[in-house]
């Protein structure tokens, strides 16, 4: 079945720092590509989306970029604070959400 | 806002029991969704509805049921409930047909003892 493979599980940088959390996925139809970050005792809330008519998009310190030949996108964070410490999922959909394992990201002041 | 409330955030019943879990959203979203999160293995949806009455199974339906009487509210049942089902149940609520983006309520914490 559809399968998308989420790395690294665990993620730790330091305040200022980059942060790339890679994903790929199976399902060739996949066409709709979300990010959410889920902080403490909260659930998951969107951060970023990118559709498979584009290869790139930004908005602020978060990026997102697709590779669809490859069946592969990554979350770049840059100039990490504290806040951004969660746990990040990527997902992928061809019409079914499916999402990755987790990735959670600890910014050292 | 999009506001997705579920009952209860910690719960703690026995092996055997009948649970139920709530969620109610106030944006009046077509689609909801129960989800298990569990560590290392991501979300997991277990049913979603696209309608009142309606429903379709997820990707891990056994062992749970749900209904959905009203367009508001999503119920998570588990009918006998075991240990294996200790977990963190959250739902979600999204508008209309095609991909865009899920709302999650906070999470209910299960333990079943």
């Amino acid at each position: 079945g559809e399968n998308v493979e989420q790395h690294p599980s665990t993620l730790s940088v330091q305040e200022g720092d980059s942060a790339v959390i890679k994903c790929t996925y199976s399902d060739s139809a996949s066409n709709y590509f979300p990010w959410y970050k889920q902080e403490l005792g909260k659930g998951p809330q969107l951060i970023i989306d990118i559709r498979s008519n584009v290869g790139e998009k930004k908005d602020q310190r978060i990026a997102v970029t697709l590779n669809k030949t490859a069946k592969h996108f990554s979350l770049h964070i840059t100039e990490t604070q504290p806040e951004d410490s969660a746990v990040y999922f990527c997902a992928a959909s061809s019409g079914k959400l499916i999402f990755g394992q987790g990735t959670e990201l600890s910014v050292k002041p | 806002d999009v506001k997705v409330t579920q009952s209860s955030r910690y719960l703690v019943k026995r092996t055997g029991e009948k649970v139920f879990l709530e969620c109610v959203q106030d944006m009046d979203h077509e689609n909801m969704f129960w989800y298990r999160q569990d560590p290392g293995l991501g979300l997991r949806l277990i049913y979603f509805s696209y309608d009142v009455k309606m429903k379709e199974k997820g990707d891990i339906p056994e062992g749970y049921s749900v209904s959905r009487e009203k367009k508001e509210r999503f119920s998570l049942i588990l009918e006998s409930a075991s240990t294996n089902q200790t977990s963190m149940y959250l739902c979600a609520t999204k508008d209309g047909t095609g991909d865009y983006e899920q709302y999650f309520g906070p999470g209910t914490r299960l333990t079943v003892t």
